[in-house]
């Protein structure tokens, strides 16, 4: 059964890059039929898509994010970069596999890791 | 981008009793598309429901999803203290995906 674990910097400063990386067992990223995600959840609030990343290498952003975002991917990991952050970017960060269709649009996200906090503060 | 918005805010019920959960969209989001999620306090979301009905693997079978367009339901019959949470619903028919503010459901 696959298993995803964020990890990273708890604190980042303003203007700085808030770097984070999911770790996948169980499973391969490179295997087709599912995506890779990115969500946050900012204190005492609800959840908010970042965007995901395919077994090639292809990326989709939220608008509200993209100017400042990367996600990538290598073997076991994936990464995902936010430049420029804000107070506004501090949130607990999950990755989520995603379950995609057969026209690979994406489904639901099927598999959780436990989530990593991030505060962006002087 | 679609805007899902979830009622009620929060739902006051007892375990024993049924619950229904709604999530309405600013435009039509296909079966496939539309799911739900619980979260507790301290963990990450789970996937309830995808494809707006088919429980996914290990879901008791008290939960129910149902719904298209616009408006989509989430049933949880016969409450057990386990299913107090926060309940999400979320489409991905529609880039951004998005979720809904979410459904609290206390006892």
């Amino acid at each position: 059964q696959v298993q995803l674990r964020e990890s990273g910097p708890g604190l980042v400063k303003p203007s700085q890059t808030l770097s984070l990386t999911c770790v996948v067992s169980g499973g391969s990223i490179s295997g087709g039929g599912y995506y890779w995600s990115w969500i946050r959840q900012q204190p005492g609030k609800g959840l908010e898509w970042i965007g995901y990343i395919n077994y090639s290498g292809t990326t989709s952003y939220n608008p509200s994010l993209k100017s400042r975002l990367t996600i990538s991917l290598d073997t076991f990991k994936i990464h995902i970069s936010l430049r420029s952050a804000t107070a506004a970017d501090t949130a607990i960060y999950y990755c989520a596999r995603v379950d995609v269709d057969s026209r690979d649009v994406p489904i639901a996200f099927d598999t959780w890791g436990q989530g990593t906090r991030v505060t962006v503060s002087s | 981008e679609i805007v899902l918005t979830q009622s009620p805010g929060t739902l006051s019920l007892s375990p024993g009793e049924s619950a229904t959960l709604s999530c309405r969209a600013t435009q039509s989001v296909r079966l496939t598309y539309l799911a739900w999620y619980q979260q507790k306090p301290g963990q990450a979301p789970r996937l309830l429901i995808y494809g707006s009905s088919t429980r996914a693997a290990g879901i008791p079978a008290r939960f129910g999803g149902g719904g298209s367009g616009t408006d989509f339901t989430l049933t949880i019959s016969r409450l057990e203290p386990e299913d107090f949470a926060v309940y999400y619903c979320q489409q991905c028919d529609s880039s951004p995906c998005t979720f809904g503010q979410g459904t609290k459901l206390e006892i």
